[in-house]
């Protein structure tokens, strides 16, 4: 089962509430990441996790702040939040290079609205 | 010069046309090769994964890799309107962790 779940499917937000997405992936895979993607763009990696552990942060501003809870499970809280980090959340798990094959899974994202 | 290049399109054929679909990439380091199909205001679903140079056919979908020239394909043949959806190339090095490094997808439309 090649299957990632993502929660909620839509979000609108006000500029000072805190909300979290939620993510959940049963393939085993100790690998989990957080990607923002805008309108006719690709996904821009934000964080990496690997066996529950902040591997990369790429410079995201602290107003999102990742949490993984166990294996399968990944959050990201959001506060604070500006108009323009309005766009679609998605997240994806692997498996752990030198464990096998490397491709990404995506689950079908979380469309954020701030206002 | 971006790292990945892919054509943004439209790309639009007719029904039962073969597809091709194509990126260039610079660096020499990337070794796993993705594409990923993505319909509008969903997530990228996976579609081929191929590891250095070849290529590789699953049903309609053929992904090949040319390392020598640094460009790897994606045919679809007998293209259906389901079909219709963004096409987004991914590569990685081996270098210890897997940060894709995603084209800007081809946006195909396939007509009745």
């Amino acid at each position: 089962d090649t299957e990632v779940t993502q929660t909620p499917k839509h979000l609108v937000m006000g500029m000072t509430n805190k909300k979290s997405l939620k993510c959940e992936q049963h393939m085993g895979h100790r690998a989990m990441y957080w990607y923002k993607q805008k309108a006719k763009k690709p996904p821009e990696l934000m964080f990496v996790y690997s066996y529950e552990k902040l591997s990369i942060n790429e410079s995201v501003p602290s107003r999102f702040s990742p949490e993984c809870p166990n294996s399968s499970l990944l959050n990201l809280h959001l506060h604070a939040l500006q108009p323009e980090d309005s766009a679609l959340y998605l997240c994806a798990s692997s498996q752990v290079p030198g464990q096998g094959a490397y491709e990404q899974y995506f689950g079908p994202g979380t469309r954020l609205t701030v206002t | 010069q971006k790292e990945v290049e892919q054509d943004p399109g439209p790309l639009s054929v007719p029904e039962g046309a073969i597809v091709s679909l194509n990126c260039t990439y610079s660096n020499s380091a990337f070794q796993y090769f993705m594409w990923y199909r993505q319909y509008s205001r969903k997530g990228p679903e996976l579609l081929m994964y191929t590891y250095s140079s070849g290529n590789k056919e699953d049903g309609r979908f053929t992904a090949q890799v040319d390392k020598s020239s640094k460009y790897i394909s994606l045919f679809i043949r007998d293209s259906q309107p389901s079909d219709s959806a963004t096409y987004l190339c991914a590569m990685s090095a081996n270098t210890g962790f897997q940060k894709l490094v995603f084209g800007t997808g081809t946006r195909l439309l396939v007509s009745p």
